[in-house]
């Protein structure tokens, strides 16, 4: 069975200040990896994805994410936080390989101080 | 691509009364996903589609929901006798069989059950 688990489920950073949101999951498969970013009362953006190509994945906005299989981490990352970045972030994990269920963590809220 | 759609936004209703829920997934897409999110959650399964089958129904999903995606196009979700437990968002994703499992989401349809 597949899992995730996002630790802290609020983040606040200074703006212009280095952006960390972590996320471990745990798959009998290799995994796909995602990250979604949900702004109040709209539905999910996909900021980006692992596919067992590179393990440093770039996605949307700045963001990147580094897929770690011996730590089964997946941990998202901006080098500088804008006031636009508030939000909520969620690690998801599928089967891959043509499996279609996927799990999402309980999000991490981020804030970003002027 | 013109995105998910979802209709309607916002359901207000009573306890007992049936409502159902349309979602349009950007065309071409032959996967569908309905997930239910509950505040300070994230998305939760229910079921999924690929054309018009229905492969998969989360054991979230009692007898008194339903999914349909009659010509495998859009698709409704159906809630009969609502209870206060059922007021959460609900979201539609769609995706490609050969799309590494990204999903793309829909703004979600909120319920409130009173």
């Amino acid at each position: 069975a597949q899992s995730v688990t996002q630790l802290g489920s609020h983040v606040s950073v200074s703006e212009g200040a280095l952006v960390l949101l972590r996320c471990n999951y745990s798959s009998s498969v290799p995994p796909y990896l995602f990250w979604y970013v949900q702004y109040p009362n709209q539905g999910l953006q996909l900021l980006l994805k692992y596919t067992s190509a590179a393990t440093l994945v770039k996605g949307i906005n700045g963001f990147e994410a580094e897929f770690k299989k011996s730590e089964t981490s997946f941990h998202l990352t901006k080098p500088s936080a804008h006031m636009s970045d508030a939000a909520e972030y969620f690690c998801a994990v599928s089967e891959g390989t043509g499996g279609f269920k996927t799990i999402f963590g309980a999000g991490t809220r981020l804030f970003v101080k002027a | 691509d013109t995105g998910v759609s979802q209709d309607p936004r916002h359901k207000i209703t009573k306890r007992g009364q049936n409502v159902t829920f349309r979602c349009d997934p950007i065309s071409e897409h032959n996967r569908l996903y309905w997930y239910r999110q509950t505040l300070g959650q994230g998305p939760e399964f229910l079921t999924y589609f690929q054309n018009e089958a229905q492969l998969e129904k989360s054991r979230l999903l009692s007898d008194r929901f339903s999914a349909e995606r009659p010509k495998g196009s859009f698709s409704t979700l159906e809630i009969q006798r609502t209870e206060q437990g059922d007021s959460a968002m609900y979201l539609c994703a769609s995706g490609r069989v050969a799309g590494a499992d990204t999903q793309y989401f829909g703004p979600g349809t909120r319920l409130t059950v009173l």
